[in-house]
């Protein structure tokens, strides 16, 4: 069964960093491009940024929004995605989504960014 | 920045056709796809490039695209089908965007 699961979500200060993992299995992860999405409490669908495989040479692309605070890398060797997410604001509070090609998703992962 | 534009809610009856619209000035020359999100769940593509569906979405759903706008079909539309509808597309430069998200009511 194709899956991703994401983790490492959780309750943080401002200003503190967190990083996400976005881990898969039942496919060929080297293979594919990953991208996360978050979404606020109440929110639509907000795109984070995106890495490519390293066929097309690993290439990341960020948001406006979170560019130069956010880092997404990928380990092929454990089929794993990361979210680096530092510098972390009240407004960065959502669920955060992973998702190959834009078409397997994971259930999400929680983020809580408060004092 | 650019945006895609779709209308915060549609209302139809079970066994009508909905339509939920998406705009936006690059949609003449970039592919538009569309997010199912129920609640309390993951997004699930419904179309993708435009007009293609993947496997295991009913054939009800169907997707289009007409100068700056595309457009989600659900024709019959059934209970199951009450969701969040989000079209995803790219600017003229190649960075993604969310349309704002449709809440679609059958009942």
């Amino acid at each position: 069964e194709v899956q991703l699961v994401e983790s490492g979500g959780g309750l943080v200060q401002p200003g503190r960093s967190l990083r996400l993992s976005c881990t898969s299995s039942g496919f060929t992860f080297a293979h594919y491009s990953f991208t996360w999405v978050r979404q606020a409490p109440g929110k639509g669908l907000e795109y984070i940024g995106f890495i490519s495989s390293k066929a097309y040479g690993g290439t990341t692309q960020y948001a406006a929004s979170v560019k130069g605070r956010f880092t997404i890398s990928r380990d092929d060797s454990k089929s794993t995605a990361y979210l680096q997410m530092n510098s972390l604001k009240t407004e960065d509070t959502a669920v955060y989504y992973c998702s190959a090609e834009m078409d397997v998703w994971g259930q999400g992962t929680t983020v809580t960014v408060s004092s | 920045s650019y945006e895609l534009t779709q209308p915060p809610s549609v209302s139809v009856s079970p066994g009508q056709t909905a339509r939920i619209t998406c705009s936006g000035d690059a949609l003449p020359k970039k592919y538009a796809y569309w997010y199912q999100q129920k609640s309390g769940q993951a997004p699930v593509r419904v179309i993708y490039e435009d007009t293609k569906r993947p496997s295991g979405i009913p054939e009800r759903f169907s997707g289009s695209s007409s100068g700056t706008m595309a457009t989600l079909t659900i024709s019959g539309a059934q209970v199951e089908d009450e969701a969040d509808y989000y079209c995803y597309s790219t600017d003229s430069s190649g960075d993604p965007v969310f349309g704002g998200g449709t809440k679609l009511t059958v009942l």
